[in-house]
């Protein structure tokens, strides 16, 4: 089955620097790979999506890079402010419905103001 | 339109003992899935329902199971409760696939003593 990795676990970084966070998988036949983001005793939200036919996807300050060949993507969060603080996590999912969603482990995002 | 909303919110069960989970999806939404999100093992996927069909299940134990009825609405119940299912049960909906922008719910906290 699939298997999703994350790094880092934690991630401090300073207000207004920029936040990486990198998933690799390992089924290639995932073609649909998520980001959450989850506030503490919040529900995850859907940040940004990105699917296997396109390379970089990007919504104001969020963007999604994915490389199929070398099966990882990431997240790129710029000018980073202290309500970006949360865990993200990462997916792998298979479009046509029949495939497990496999989670990677997440990332605690610390923003210091 | 409404979020995707759970009941209960909070249960205290001891083992041995059986759960059952609701979760309303958002209005048209036919596609629900069900995730157990523990501080060891992150969020995991236990199954998706379509059209009142279990459509695939994760790597979970029989005493886990769901079901689907014809407004979309979903179940799950834990049978034969073990201290490792205590845990927050999050459910989300999506159009038709998971692969579909997936919206969680708030999720019931299960604690098992």
């Amino acid at each position: 089955g699939e298997n999703v990795e994350q790094h880092p676990s934690t991630l401090s970084v300073q207000e207004g620097d920029s936040a990486v966070i990198k998933c690799t998988y390992s089924d290639s036949a995932s073609n649909y790979f998520p980001w959450y983001k989850q506030e503490l005793g919040k529900r995850p939200q859907l940040i940004i999506d990105i699917r296997s036919n396109v390379g970089e996807k990007k919504d104001q300050r969020i963007a999604v890079t994915l490389n199929k060949t070398a099966k990882h993507f990431s997240l790129h969060i710029t000018e980073t402010q202290p309500e970006d603080s949360a865990v993200y996590f990462c997916a792998a999912d298979y479009s046509g419905g029949y495939q497990k969603v496999t989670f990677g482990t997440g990332t605690k995002l610390q923003v210091i103001p | 339109k409404a979020g995707v909303t759970q009941t209960p919110r909070y249960l205290i069960k001891t083992r041995g003992q059986q759960v059952t989970l609701s979760c309303s999806p958002i209005s048209g939404h036919r596609s629900v899935s069900w995730y157990q999100q523990t501080p060891g093992q992150g969020l995991q996927f236990l199954f998706e329902y379509f059209s009142e069909t279990q459509r695939n299940k994760g790597n979970f134990p029989g005493r886990f199971s769901g079901r689907q009825f014809s407004n979309s609405r979903s179940e799950m119940n834990v049978s034969t409760l073990e201290l490792g299912d205590s845990a927050l049960y999050l459910c989300a909906s999506s159009l038709e696939f998971t692969t579909d922008t997936q919206y969680f719910g708030p999720g019931t906290r299960l604690t098992v003593l």
